[in-house]
Formats: C-alpha cells, sequence, structure tokens
C-alpha cells in the first residue's frame, strides 16, 4: 500500500526557533492534509494542499504541495510551547479519495 | 468543520471483555472512519462506517473484532471485542465533509489489563 515517510521523527528545539519537516511518498498524491496531534486529543487540520507547487499559511504555519506531487513540506516559524505535538502528513489513497493513509509523524518538543 | 465527540475518552478494561465507543457528529455526514492509534504510532484506518449498510473494512481487521453500526448520518459506534492487551491503543472517530479533509473526536485510550 502507499506509505508516507516524515522527517526528521523527532525534533528538539528552543523557542523561537523555525521548524522545518517533510513528508515523502512513493506514489503521486493529488492532495497533502497537515495535522497537529496534542497528546490525549485527536489530530486536528492545519493546512490543506490541493495543488502542486502550491504554498499555504496558517499563522506561522506554511505549507507547501512539491512540485512533483510525491513530497509536501511544513515550516513553523518562531517556535512557541504550544507548538509541541506529534505532526502528521495524511493524503488520499489512490482510487479511493475518501480514505487517508497517514504519514509516520513527527514529534516536536519545545524547549524553553 | 464538524465537532465530534467520543465516549468514553478513556478506559481500562479486562482482557475477553468487549468495549463499545461512542462517536456522535453535529451534522449528518456521508463517511464516517473508524482508526487505530498504537502506542507511539501513526493512524491506521479500521474500516469505514457505511450509513444503511455494512461497514467496509481495511486488510488485517475483521468484523467479529471489531463490529461497527451506523444508525444515521450522525452516529456510528466501534465495538473492540474479546479484548487482549495488543487492544491497547488510541480509537478515533473521523468524519469528512469537503473533499478528503477529515475531523476528529478527541479519541479513546484504550487500556487492557
Amino acid at each position: 500500500g502507499q506509505q508516507l515517510n516524515q522527517s526528521p521523527q523527532s525534533m528538539f528545539i528552543q523557542e523561537g526557533e523555525d521548524v522545518s519537516m517533510n513528508c515523502t511518498s512513493s506514489s503521486i498524491f493529488n492532495t497533502w492534509l497537515w495535522y497537529k496531534q496534542d497528546p490525549g486529543e485527536g489530530p486536528v487540520l492545519l493546512i490543506a494542499l490541493y495543488k502542486a507547487g502550491e504554498l499555504t499559511s496558517n499563522g506561522r504555519l506554511t505549507a507547501q504541495f512539491g512540485t512533483t506531487r510525491k513530497d509536501s513540506f511544513l515550516n513553523i516559524s518562531a517556535s512557541i510551547p504550544s507548538d509541541v505535538g506529534i505532526y502528521f502528513c495524511a493524503g488520499p489513497n489512490t482510487g479511493t479519495a475518501s480514505k487517508l493513509t497517514f504519514g509516520t509523524g513527527t514529534r516536536l518538543q519545545v524547549t524553553l | 468543520s464538524a465537532v465530534i465527540s467520543q465516549k468514553p475518552s478513556r478506559d481500562i478494561c479486562q482482557r475477553g471483555t468487549s468495549l463499545t465507543i461512542q462517536c456522535q457528529v453535529d451534522s449528518q455526514v456521508t463517511m464516517m472512519f473508524w482508526y487505530r492509534q498504537q502506542p507511539g504510532q501513526s493512524l491506521t484506518l479500521i474500516a469505514t462506517a457505511n450509513q444503511g449498510s455494512e461497514a467496509t473494512y481495511e486488510s488485517g481487521f475483521v468484523i467479529d473484532k471489531f463490529p461497527i453500526s451506523r444508525p444515521n448520518l450522525t452516529f456510528s459506534t466501534l465495538t473492540v471485542s474479546n479484548m487482549s492487551p495488543e487492544d491497547s491503543s488510541i480509537y478515533l472517530c473521523s468524519s469528512q465533509l469537503l473533499n478528503t479533509e477529515a475531523f476528529f473526536g478527541q479519541g479513546t485510550r484504550l487500556t487492557v489489563v
């Protein structure tokens, strides 16, 4: 089946630093979704991307749909403690647009 | 977006018993899904809950172990049957309104002892 690999797997950063993470696939995706999961909660949708090359921002978050359609990137600027959590990319399965495959996740920890 | 309420939020259960998890959406939705998230892992789709018909299960998941109900367009249940410690996970309900954007409940953290 389709797999989405995220890197880095985890990262420790200091408050105020910028963060970059990415998501790659061996197959083409037509949609990329980025979610954040806080401890003890369900994932929350951050950004949705629908077009190759698209760059979309949501506050301090910026995500890009890679031009090859096999990758996507998420950047967080000026990180704050509440950015702590696990970030997942996701995309619809081939042939079944409603089912999502989730990436392996990037765990972000912020130190003061 | 849709607001999704799940209950219970957590439970500790004895092996061999069953637990039913409820999922309520604040609007009518065509598609509802159930996911499992094992400790430290990503989300894995268990099944699609179809209103008016049987659920559609993903490879590795079967109806006898994870029976699902979908009596109407706003509600679904997932039962984890004959539980063992390997079933200890977070179980998540989701729905989709537009395209593929999925919205999640807060999850049910299940511990089987």
